[in-house]
């Protein structure tokens, strides 16, 4: 099984600051990289797919890049209602796998 | 919009199987596949497996053994069925569209396994 591991596990930040998480696979998955957040008690939701495309209707404040086995997650402007989870999952082969998850707690 | 909704037992007992139902509603069940994720409670997050409407499904083989997910398209309706658990298949049971990455998830069912 490909092996996803983001970093860090939860950091702190305020509103307005710019943070990126990462995520590491286990061997190479080209683009096939997928973002998701998760708000408590809620289902995920798809952030982005392919490494770096945005899914409808997701702010533009959110941005993905990578390839390969690196890859990150930049939030541009911390909102209110980012601080949340967030996972990494690789598409390019099954089983599937997500990574650990990255909490973004408020400073 | 599409909307998926998961049913079925909130309690089950060690080594019993485990059955759930996604209810999906404004889309066809006859076009994309259709998944099965797990969560343990305060955990990651755990693919199960895929289906479509052919019937053909993709499993994870950590639970491969155990587990079977079929599809009624005329009840656009697709189900998990998981034999032989433990505690350690306590978790939120999520369906969603799609299979190498979901847009659409159900709410989320939490199922438990004790005595």
């Amino acid at each position: 099984d490909i092996q996803m591991t983001q970093s860090p596990s939860s950091l702190s930040a305020s509103v307005g600051d710019r943070v990126t998480i990462t995520c590491r696979a286990s061997q190479s998955i080209s683009t096939f990289l997928n973002w998701y957040q998760q708000k408590p008690g809620k289902a995920p939701t798809l952030l982005i797919h392919g490494a770096t495309t945005l899914q409808s209707e997701v702010p533009s404040r959110f941005s993905g890049s990578g390839s390969g086995t690196h890859f990150s997650l930049t939030i541009s402007f911390l909102q209110p209602e980012d601080f949340v989870t967030y996972y990494c999952q690789q598409s390019y082969t099954t089983p599937l796998t997500f990574g650990g998850g990255t909490t973004v707690e408020i400073k | 919009q599409v909307q998926l909704q998961e049913s079925g037992p909130g309690l089950v007992k060690p080594s019993e199987t485990l059955s759930l139902t996604c209810t999906v509603s404004g889309h066809s069940i006859s076009v994309y596949y259709w998944s099965w994720i797990r969560q343990p409670p305060g955990k990651g997050l755990e693919w199960i497996g895929y289906i479509y409407q052919t019937g053909s499904t993709n499993y994870n083989p950590s639970l491969r053994s155990r587990l079977s997910i079929s599809i009624d398209t005329s009840k656009n309706q697709f189900s998990l069925r998981l034999n032989s658990v433990t505690a350690a298949d306590t978790a939120v049971y999520y369906c969603a569209r799609g299979s190498l990455r979901h847009d659409f998830w159900g709410q989320g069912t939490l199922v438990s396994v004790s005595s």
